[in-house]
């Protein structure tokens, strides 16, 4: 079964620097590109950019180039998002994705992680 | 970029209705179009790609059209377990979802 697993929920502080993970499992994880999709809280998704684990080939949306980094760890099938200063206008569910096949184009995403909920308050 | 308008933001149904939601691109975005579904505390899920492709293990009562800058989903006779909201998504150009439609219980 092809599985994407988040890690857990944070909670942090404006300033504080953060990496999130999203490990695949099921498939060759180098083969597939993963996107990650931004849902404030009551809200609608917001894609933020896309990574290609086999050369860490990277895209980011123009709304979030500059704000994040997102990596990827082919050797332990695990993809990241990482922010170097929070705003408490982070805060929010992240969802990672993969590509749903390898001829339904990058953007097309299936499955998805259960999500990671980060919650950014002084 | 392109934008993705859904509409209607919000509807009211019964079970065993027909419901469409329309989704307008605001250029052309040839059949490069996905809608996923979300369910309350869960993780979007594939139902169409490419506008009219059922995922495996989709009911049929789902379908998708259109091509171009219009597009809609269709639920033939909507059940229980079909209240959530809808996005498309646009794949052509980078990507970009629509705001939603959220399917309620009349």
């Amino acid at each position: 079964e092809v599985q994407l697993v988040q890690s857990g929920a944070e909670v942090k502080k404006p300033g504080e620097s953060l990496k999130i993970s999203c490990k695949g499992s099921g498939y060759r994880f180098f083969d597939y590109w993963i996107g990650w999709v931004r849902q404030r809280p009551g809200k609608g998704l917001e894609w933020m950019g896309i990574i290609y684990p086999g050369d860490s080939d990277t895209r980011y949306s123009p709304s979030f180039e500059g704000q994040v980094t997102m990596s990827a760890d082919k050797s332990i099938n695990t993809a990241y998002l990482q922010w170097s200063s929070l705003k408490a206008s982070d805060t929010a569910m992240y969802y990672c994705a993969r590509q749903a096949s390898l001829s339904s184009g990058w953007y097309t995403f299936d499955p998805w992680g259960q999500g990671t909920l980060v919650t950014v308050s002084s | 970029d392109i934008q993705m308008t859904q509409s209607p933001s919000s509807l009211s149904a019964s079970v065993g209705d027909r419901v469409t939601i329309t989704c307008r691109a605001s250029q052309r975005v040839s059949n490069y179009l996905s809608w996923y579904q979300q369910k309350p505390g869960k993780a979007p899920k594939l139902l169409i790609s490419a506008a009219s492709s059922l995922q495996s293990g989709v009911p049929s009562r789902f379908s998708g059209s259109g091509s171009g800058t219009d597009f809609s989903l269709t639920i033939s006779s909507l059940q229980p377990e079909d209240f959530a909201t809808y996005y498309c998504q646009q794949s052509y150009s980078t990507t970009s979802f629509g705001q939603g439609t959220k399917v309620e219980i009349k």
